[in-house]
């Protein structure tokens, strides 16, 4: 199984502080996305990263990917309280599929 | 922004019904996805859609399922005979090309009783 692993399983931080998820998977890949989920509601897609691609910025989001250790980490900066959501990395081997990891349960603290 | 739009957001059948979810994708998308979320369980790939046909399936996706694109717009997911544990959010996603960003909609919750 080439799924993605988060860690850790539930994060809690006060608003204004960084939150760091991490992802780990078994397979080579294409591509890596993240995407984030508010209770009950649909997948927002965040960031997508390529195989060969190490850093990649999208406003306040950060995300790496170490295609040697197979693991990706999603950094959200300056966290605020609407941040509060599930994070899920997806790994896409080029089979026109994701596989999606078990989530980060982040909650933001006013 | 366009948006992938999914129809009904709730739908509520009785077990051995037919049940059709319904999918619009962003109009100049060309891969279509359903995926499924077993309440409080990871999202699972259930099938893959290009060129008029499935390009990948996964385990889940058996004989009970079908997909279709019976016009230019709409995407549909049909589960011939349902069963309790198919009770889950259905979510369809479309994406511009193979290897892309693949944007979701907001799910069907779909409840066998």
């Amino acid at each position: 199984s080439q799924q993605g692993e988060e860690d850790p399983q539930a994060l809690s931080i006060q608003e204004g502080e960084n939150a760091t998820m991490n992802c780990s998977y078994k397979t080579s890949i294409n591509n890596l996305q993240w995407y984030r989920q508010n209770s009950g509601r649909g997948l927002v897609h965040l960031i997508l990263i390529r195989s060969n691609e190490r850093e990649k910025h999208s406003g306040r989001l950060r995300v790496t990917l170490d295609t040697s250790k197979k693991s990706s980490s999603l950094l959200i900066t300056a966290s605020r309280a609407a941040d509060t959501a599930s994070y899920f990395c997806a790994t896409d081997a080029g089979a026109n599929n994701l596989f999606f990891g078990t989530g980060t349960r982040l909650t933001v603290i006013p | 922004e366009p948006e992938v739009t999914q129809t009904p957001s709730h739908q509520v059948t009785q077990m051995g019904q037919e049940v059709i979810l319904r999918c619009v994708p962003i109009s100049n998308h060309l891969y279509f996805y359903w995926y499924r979320q077993i309440l409080g369980q990871k999202v699972e790939f259930l099938v893959s859609f290009y060129n008029n046909e499935i390009s990948e399936k996964s385990e889940i996706f058996d004989d009970q399922f079908s997909v279709e694109r019976p016009d230019g717009s709409n995407f549909t997911l049909k589960i011939r005979s349902t069963k309790l544990e198919d009770s889950a959010m259905y979510f369809c996603a479309s994406s511009e090309a193979g290897e892309q960003e693949a944007f979701f909609g907001q799910g069907t919750r779909l409840t066998v009783v």
